[in-house]
């Protein structure tokens, strides 16, 4: 069974650093691996998508790498703003369905 | 372009009381639909998930059930609510195969039951 953890569960940083997300996956029988963000109360936002045979993806101040076979991938914010606060949500993506991790609450002061 | 609703925003309903939540797809034929629940603290759970019309696949037994009466509908509903009922439920959509997709969520309903 799929089991995806996030670490770590609550950060807190000044606006302008650089930061790192952690995903780790048990099963590496995956097609691809989704980044999301969650505002408080709201639906999930895709951020990235790499598939199974891609090392990373970019898009603006956000870099998602995937290493399929040590179970693992993070997500780079570079230059952190306010407006990044939220909850941040990785998914692998098995048959037919995407398993969660718990996500990490990001907090990101002025 | 693709869009997804999903309603009512909030529901509050009693112990035992029936539930029906419903959510469309616009834009799109054929999608794959999913119902996860988020409890509070705890991470998104998928509930079921469906790959055509009438295709339900039920992912943790629970007296809850999901039915697909239409090609971009989805409904998730239940004769008796429990208290552990009680989450935010997201409806969500992908292209098949999902293995090469993205999932798009709705805007996700408020359940308590109390």
């Amino acid at each position: 069974k799929q089991e995806v953890t996030q670490i770590p569960a609550a950060l807190s940083v000044p606006e302008g650093e650089n930061l790192v997300l952690n995903c780790s996956f048990t099963d590496s029988a995956i097609y691809n691996l989704q980044w999301f963000r969650q505002d408080p109360g709201k639906g999930l936002t895709s951020l990235l998508l790499i598939q199974s045979s891609q090392r990373e993806q970019t898009s603006g101040r956000l870099n998602a790498s995937l290493d399929k076979s040590s179970g693992r991938s993070t997500l780079y914010i570079a230059a952190s703003q306010p407006g990044d606060s939220a909850t941040y949500l990785c998914a692998v993506t098995g048959f037919q369905k995407l398993v969660f991790g718990t996500g990490t609450r990001l907090l990101v002061s002025p | 372009s693709q869009t997804i609703h999903q309603w009512p925003a909030t529901l509050v309903q009693p112990v035992g009381s029936p539930l029906s939540l419903e959510c469309t797809v616009e834009g799109t034929s054929n999608p794959n639909l999913y119902w996860y629940r988020q409890a509070a603290g705890r991470g998104l759970q998928l509930l079921f998930y469906s790959v055509g019309i009438g295709q339900i696949s039920s992912e943790v037994p629970q007296n809850l059930s999901a039915s697909r009466p239409q090609d971009r509908q989805f409904i998730l509903s239940s004769k008796k609510l429990l208290l552990s009922d009680s989450g935010f439920y997201l409806c969500a959509w992908s292209r098949t195969p999902l293995s090469n997709e993205k999932l798009f969520f709705g805007s996700g309903t408020q359940l308590s039951v109390l």
